[in-house]
């Protein structure tokens, strides 16, 4: 099992341009999760899929983020235009079945963003 | 709804002291309750859960935590502190369905020699 796996692991990108993040959950899981952790901010969840469907994106911060997920195996967070207060680790998650089973969600490793 | 309270943002032992951090949780609904682990530069990692079988839950690297629903609490201990424990720690307490976990704001442990 490889775990949930994230790409890239750092991007630095001028502000302005589009930044697109990857991530692939664990095979078989049913939920995966887009969250930003920043020191001022702390851990935050901004959207969650369940099968593939998008349940709850009411913690991306404003229009210029979007994420999608086209099937099992595969989910990106998009922004654009980027600007430097986008600047964070995001973390993708994945869990066995529904959001709110106990399974415990299991994280990716994170893509460090920077926009300068 | 489901919340978590993380008291102390900075928590600092000696080597082979306790560790004690603290959660208290709310919740409408019998809480699965857990607590994550994350070092420096990279993701967050499982360190134990509760699921309504044993109030003492035993996880990794010798940690341990115990839930008292008379207290609201699910307080993770460590008889003796290594170096390695240094990280940030996250209380986390399920939702239903399709509500996902909700996380405390984390605590940072510090080890001194």
């Amino acid at each position: 099992d490889a775990g949930v796996i994230q790409s890239p692991r750092h991007e630095v990108t001028e502000m302005g341009q589009e930044v697109t993040l990857r991530c692939k959950p664990i095979s078989g899981h049913n939920s995966l999760f887009w969250y930003r952790q920043t020191m001022m901010r702390g851990l935050e969840l901004l959207i969650y899929f369940n099968n593939n469907v998008p349940i709850d994106d009411s913690g991306m911060p404003e229009d210029r983020f979007s994420a999608k997920m086209p099937n099992a195996s595969f989910s990106t967070l998009k922004i654009q235009p980027s600007e430097p207060r986008d600047s964070a680790v995001y973390f993708c998650a994945s869990n066995p079945d529904s959001p709110g089973a106990n399974y415990g969600y299991t994280f990716g490793s994170g893509t460090r963003l920077t926009v300068v | 709804a489901q919340s978590v309270t993380q008291l102390g943002s900075h928590v600092s032992v000696s080597e082979g002291a306790l560790v004690l951090l603290r959660c208290n949780y709310s919740s409408s609904v019998p809480p699965y309750l857990f607590w994550y682990v994350q070092y420096p530069n990279q993701g967050l990692q499982l360190l134990l859960k509760y699921t309504s079988a044993a109030t003492l839950v035993k996880g990794i690297n010798g940690f341990e935590a115990e839930f008292k629903k008379s207290e609201t609490s699910f307080h993770l201990t460590k008889p003796s502190a290594h170096m390695s424990d240094a990280a940030e720690y996250f209380c986390a307490v399920s939702g239903s369905g399709n509500t996902p976990l909700v996380f405390g704001k984390g605590t940072r442990l510090s080890v001194i020699a």
